[in-house]
C-alpha cells in the first residue's frame, strides 16, 4: 500500500520558472490537501480539495494553482517561482466525505524539497 | 482568524521526567489533532481527539482536549531518547470550512 507519494522529493529552480509537484493517493480519500512548511511556522494550508473537480484555497494560495480532475491525483503548479517560495510541500489525504473526514487524521506524503535561486 | 499556538517551543528534558505540552486555539472546534515529524521526515499520526473532555493515551504519551477552554495538552510520561522529535497538534476544521490549521510546533529533545 503506497499511501500518498509525491514526486519530486527535492528541486532547485530559478526564479521565474514554473513546475508541477506531483501528489498521487491510492487510498480513494475524497479530501486532499496541499502544505508548505517553513522553519517557525508550522504547516500552512495552500490549497485543499473535497472531491474529484472541487477545489478551494487555503491561508497561502497566492502564486499556486491546483486541479483535481481524479480522486487519486492533485498537483500543485507554481505559475512563476519566486525565492519566497523555497519550502517544504507536503501532500496530505484523508478518508470519508462530507464532515465525516475530519474524524479522521491526515496521511502525509514525504514531501517535496523545493529551492528557488 | 484562527489561531492555534503551542507552548513551548523547544523543550529539553531528561530521560525519565515528564512533561507536558501545550495547545491553545482562538475559536470553537471540536476536533484536535496531534501529529510527530521525525527531523528530515513526514508527519505521523498520533491522536485523533473528537469531542469534549476525550483523552486518549498510546505507550508514554497521552493527549486530552477540553473544548470549552480551547485547549489539547500532551503528555509525556518517563521520557525516553526515542521520543525526541517535533510535534504538532492541528484544529479544524471549525463548522461550515474544510480548512486545518497547525500549530507551530513543539520540538522535543529528550537527554539520555
Amino acid at each position: 500500500n503506497a499511501g500518498v507519494t509525491q514526486t519530486p522529493k527535492f528541486q532547485v529552480l530559478k526564479t521565474g520558472q514554473s513546475m508541477t509537484l506531483q501528489c498521487a493517493q491510492d487510498m480513494n480519500h475524497e479530501y486532499m490537501s496541499w502544505y508548505r512548511q517553513d522553519p517557525g511556522m508550522g504547516l500552512r494550508l495552500i490549497h485543499y480539495s473535497v472531491g474529484a473537480g472541487i477545489t478551494d484555497q487555503g491561508e497561502v494560495p497566492n502564486g499556486y494553482n491546483v486541479s483535481r480532475s481524479t480522486t487519486e491525483d492533485f498537483p500543485l503548479r507554481l505559475l512563476s517561482a519566486a525565492p519566497s517560495q523555497t519550502s517544504v510541500y507536503f501532500c496530505a489525504s484523508s478518508s470519508g466525505t462530507g464532515r465525516d473526514y475530519s474524524n479522521q487524521p491526515q496521511h502525509f506524503g514525504d514531501g517535496t524539497r523545493l529551492s528557488i535561486l | 482568524e484562527l489561531k492555534v499556538e503551542q507552548n513551548p517551543l523547544f523543550l529539553s528534558m531528561q530521560e525519565g521526567k515528564n512533561y507536558t505540552i501545550y495547545c491553545n486555539y482562538s475559536t470553537t472546534s471540536d476536533r484536535l489533532y496531534w501529529y510527530r515529524q521525525d527531523p528530515g521526515k513526514s508527519l505521523e499520526s498520533l491522536f485523533v481527539l473528537l469531542s469534549n473532555g476525550a483523552v486518549k493515551q498510546e505507550g508514554r504519551l497521552m493527549a486530552s482536549l477540553d473544548t470549552k477552554a480551547r485547549l489539547s495538552t500532551l503528555h509525556i510520561t518517563a521520557a525516553v531518547h526515542d521520543l525526541s522529535a517535533t510535534y504538532f497538534c492541528a484544529v479544524g476544521p471549525p463548522s461550515g470550512t474544510y480548512k486545518y490549521i497547525f500549530g507551530t510546533g513543539t520540538r522535543l529533545k529528550v537527554l539520555a
